[in-house]
C-alpha cells in the first residue's frame, strides 16, 4: 500500500532564499510523481509531473527531482518570493488497475511562508 | 483549454440533511476522481471512474455517500444524510485515459460545512 510523507510540515523563510521540500513514498513501483500547490480555500494547481523514466523536471524557478530507488522526491524553489506562500503537496499513484492510472496518494503537505 | 469545473463553491447544511456536488471534467478526460480533503490533511480518494465505470470506491462510505458519472462525462457526488465529520473540501479531478503516465487536474473544490 502506497504511503506518502512530507517533511517539514511547515517552513518559514525570508524572501530570496532557496529552499527544498521533501517527499518520500513507500512503493517505488510508480509511473510518475506529481507536485501540487494549494492556496488557502482553493483547489490544487499542478506544478510538475515527473515520469518514472525521468530524474528531474523544471519549470521556471521550480525543480523537482525523483529517486525511485530511495523512494524520495524533492521540490527545489529558487529565489523564493512572498507569492510562493502556499501549501505544497506531493502525490504518487497507487497500484494501477488494468493499466489505467491508479488514484493519487497524497502527503499532508508542507505549508510554506515566505516573509518579505 | 477549460479546466475542471465544480459547483457549488461553498455549502452549509445542517446534519442529517442531504447535499449534492457537481463536477464537469476537462473535455476528453476519461478518468474522473472525487477526493475529500479535511482541514490540515492531504486529499483522500472517495471514488474513481474510468469513463462511466467505477474503478475504485473502496474508501467511499456507501451507507451515506453515492456518486455517478453521467454518460462518461459529468459527475455528481451526494451525501445523505450528512454528519458533522463530513465537513471538508470535496475536490474533483480528471486525467486522460492512458497507461501509466498521466497528469491529474483539479477543480477549485466545494467547501462543505455541516452544522
Amino acid at each position: 500500500k502506497q504511503e506518502v510523507t512530507q517533511i517539514p510540515a511547515a517552513l518559514s523563510v525570508p524572501e530570496g532564499e532557496n529552499l527544498v521540500l521533501n517527499c518520500s513514498f513507500t512503493d517505488s513501483a510508480i509511473y510518475n510523481l506529481q507536485w501540487f500547490r494549494q492556496d488557502p480555500g482553493k483547489g490544487l494547481t499542478s506544478l510538475l509531473l515527473i515520469q518514472s523514466s525521468q530524474r528531474e523536471q523544471t519549470s521556471g524557478r521550480l525543480n523537482a527531482s525523483l529517486d525511485k530507488s530511495s523512494g524520495r522526491s524533492t521540490l527545489y524553489i529558487a529565489a523564493s518570493q512572498p507569492g510562493d506562500s502556499a501549501t505544497y503537496l506531493c502525490a504518487a499513484p497507487s497500484k494501477n488497475y488494468g493499466g489505467s492510472q491508479g488514484n493519487l496518494i497524497f502527503g499532508k503537505g508542507t505549508k510554506l511562508s515566505v516573509k518579505p | 483549454e477549460a479546466g475542471v469545473a465544480q459547483s457549488p463553491r461553498y455549502k452549509i447544511i445542517e446534519k442529517r440533511q442531504s447535499v449534492a456536488f457537481w463536477c464537469n471534467p476537462i473535455s476528453g478526460h476519461a478518468t474522473l476522481y472525487w477526493y475529500q480533503q479535511i482541514l490540515g490533511q492531504g486529499p483522500k480518494l472517495l471514488i474513481q471512474f474510468q469513463n462511466n465505470g467505477v474503478v475504485d470506491d473502496s474508501q467511499l462510505p456507501k451507507d451515506r455517500f453515492s456518486a455517478e458519472r453521467l454518460k462518461g462525462v459529468d459527475s455528481t457526488l451526494k451525501i445523505q444524510p450528512a454528519k458533522l465529520e463530513d465537513s471538508a473540501v470535496y475536490l474533483c479531478a480528471s486525467s486522460p485515459d492512458s497507461i501509466g503516465d498521466t497528469e491529474a487536474f483539479f477543480g477549485q473544490g466545494t467547501r462543505l460545512t455541516v452544522v
